[in-house]
This record gives structure tokens, C-alpha cells and sequence, in this order.
């Protein structure tokens, strides 16, 4: 079984800056972790997951996650943030490779 | 448009009336979830099938709460007696058959608000 935990409910980034979205896990074997992104009134929608191999991801809308097995930690970065990358962002992991268990989001605001 | 279709996408029903949502999961995945999202929360799981079976069900699926799948393809999620606890966006997702890391894609969302 696997959870995860996201530390901040909220990042704000100036347009251009670079962004981290910060997650943290909690494993019994190898991690699969995900992220997922959520527009207003929209559905979850995959960004990038990691299962093995590279520790860094690349994903959708040029998004990359860096797996850090030491400090459990797949943090969700971005060299250089839009106004556009604002939503509300999620950590995920299967439990017990059924449903998947989400943490409870971050929101992040770009400022123009 | 291929992906996953929940229907109605707002429900706005008085306490103790009963709903009924759809979801229309991706063709070719034989995986369907539902989750319930409240406001500033991640989603939760509520349940999921393979096929038309049901193979889990979550303690958050209270006995006023029932899922189908009849036939494999669409799904229904029915509420009954419902209460003001149970405003919230019920999602649907699906997926391809188990592998380990499959990812789900998941529908816009049923908002329900009980008055």
C-alpha cells in the first residue's frame, strides 16, 4: 500500500519564475507515483507518473517530476511558470494497485 | 470526443430525494472507478469494477450509496435518501487492464448540492 502527502496547500509563482509543487510518499515496495492537474470545474487530467528507470520525469505542458528515493520525496517543477499553470494540482499513488489515493492538492496561483 | 462522459455534469436535489448519475468510461478500458471530491480535498475512492463486476467497495459507500455496471461499459451511481453530507463532485475515471502504474483518465464530474 502506498499514500502520499503534499505539504502545502498553497504556491504562488511570479510568470516566468520557475514552480515546484512538493510531494512526499510513504511506500511498502516500489513507488508508482503520480501527477494529476485539476482546471476549474474540470476533471483530473495526467500530467506524469513515475514507475521505474529515470529519477527525472518529463510529462504534459512541460512539466517534470524529480522520483528522490532518499528523501521520499517526487516533487512536480516547471523551469518557467504561465498564468496559465494555475490549478489545482494533485500527488497520487495505487493502493493495494486498485484505486488510487490521492493527496489533498495544492493550489497554485502564477501571477502575472 | 473519446474520453470518459459523466452525465448529468450539476444535480441540485432536496434532502431525501434519491439521484442517479452516469458515466460513460473510455471504449477499450474494462476498468471503472468512481470518487467522490469535496471542496479542497483530493478525491476519494468510493469504488471501482472490472468489467461489471464490482471488486471494491470503500467505507465511504454507505448503504444509501449503489453502483452497476451491467453490462461492462457504462456505469450508474445511485444515492438514495440523500443528505446535505453528500454535496460533493462524484468523478468517474477508467483504465486499461491492470498493469502496475497504469494511469486513470477521469470524467468532468457530477456536482451534486443537496438542499
Amino acid at each position: 500500500a502506498q499514500s502520499v502527502a503534499q505539504p502545502e496547500d498553497q504556491v504562488n509563482v511570479a510568470e516566468g519564475n520557475p514552480l515546484t509543487v512538493k510531494c512526499t510518499y510513504s511506500v511498502s515496495g516500489n513507488p508508482y507515483l503520480f501527477w494529476y492537474v485539476q482546471y476549474p470545474n474540470r476533471g483530473l487530467q495526467f500530467l506524469l507518473k513515475y514507475i521505474t528507470g529515470d529519477n527525472l520525469v518529463k510529462g504534459s505542458y512541460g512539466f517534470e517530476a524529480e522520483f528522490n528515493k532518499s528523501q521520499t520525496s517526487f516533487h512536480l517543477k516547471k523551469p518557467s511558470a504561465l498564468v496559465s499553470d494555475s490549478a489545482l494540482y494533485f500527488c497520487a499513488a495505487p493502493y493495494n494497485n486498485n484505486d488510487m489515493r490521492f493527496g489533498a492538492g495544492t493550489r497554485l496561483t502564477v501571477k502575472p | 470526443d473519446t474520453g470518459v462522459s459523466q452525465n448529468p455534469r450539476h444535480k441540485i436535489t432536496k434532502r431525501g430525494q434519491n439521484v442517479t448519475f452516469r458515466c460513460d468510461p473510455i471504449s477499450e478500458h474494462n476498468r471503472l472507478y468512481w470518487y467522490r471530491q469535496t471542496l479542497g480535498q483530493g478525491p476519494e475512492f468510493l469504488t471501482y469494477f472490472q468489467n461489471e463486476a464490482q471488486l471494491e467497495k470503500s467505507r465511504l459507500l454507505s448503504d444509501r450509496f449503489s453502483a452497476e455496471r451491467p453490462k461492462g461499459s457504462f456505469s450508474t451511481l445511485e444515492i438514495q435518501r440523500t443528505e446535505q453530507g453528500d454535496s460533493a463532485m462524484y468523478l468517474c475515471a477508467s483504465s486499461t487492464p491492470l498493469r502496475p502504474g497504469g494511469e486513470q483518465y477521469f470524467g468532468p464530474g457530477t456536482r451534486l448540492t443537496v438542499t
